[in-house]
């Protein structure tokens, strides 16, 4: 079955990075485009980047353009999301997601959780 | 950048039916998707395309569009719907991906 797993949250520093990783089994993972989306505390879900399933497009979100850099590695079915120049309004559930062409976001990792704070 | 806004909240009665609405210049273009979230886990989409639903989602969900403006209805609401419901779409060029702030429904 599909899984999408999560690691890499914690507890960061303002200032700092932080690597997250989605590991994905179950399907083609060369195949899917995958995103990740954020859910602040108490907040609405957040768009946060996307990357085609080949490597070769890649988009963010405002609030994270220029910080954050999505990346794939499609030989060990895994996602990441390297997250620079950390800021209180990061801190957040960060989600993977993988995009099913105009079926939308069919599956979901379970969350890992960043929390910047000093 | 792009937005697509709707009601923070929604009330029914069970049995009712609930409607909750999403509005975006973009949505005549661009396909929107609804996403039911309930407490601590992660989201499930409920309808895609505007209009077409999951295998696995019971037949109370539909999903409508006219102009600007997408509906999620729930028809015969359950207690099991009462959650948290995400709009999400694209802006115009299809690039950048958007979420609404998210419709609580309560059922009553």
């Amino acid at each position: 079955q599909v899984q999408l797993v999560e690691s890499g949250g914690g507890v960061v520093q303002p200032g700092r990075s932080l690597r997250l990783s989605c590991a994905a089994s179950g399907f083609t993972f060369s195949s899917y485009s995958l995103h990740w989306v954020r859910q602040a505390p108490g907040k609405g879900l957040e768009w946060v980047a996307f990357m085609s399933y080949d490597g070769i497009n890649k988009y963010y979100a405002d609030s994270v353009k220029g910080r954050f850099t999505i990346s794939r590695d499609n030989s060990k079915n895994t996602l990441y999301l390297q997250m620079n120049s950390l800021r209180g309004d990061d801190t957040a559930v960060y989600y993977c997601t993988r995009e099913a062409r105009d079926y939308g976001y069919d599956f979901w990792g379970q969350g890992t959780l960043v929390t910047v704070s000093s | 950048s792009y937005e697509v806004t709707q009601p923070p909240s929604v009330s029914v009665s069970p049995g009712q039916t609930a409607r909750i609405t999403c509005s975006g210049d973009a949505l005549p273009k661009q396909y929107a998707y609804w996403y039911q979230q309930k407490s601590g886990l992660a989201p499930v989409v409920v309808i895609y395309k505007d209009t077409e639903r999951p295998s696995g989602i019971p037949e109370r969900f539909s999903g409508s569009i006219s102009g600007t403006t997408v509906t999620l209805t729930i028809s015969g609401v359950q207690a099991e719907d009462e959650a948290d419901y995400y709009c999400q779409s694209a802006d115009s060029s299809g690039t950048y991906r958007v979420f609404g702030g998210g419709t609580k429904l309560t059922v009553l």
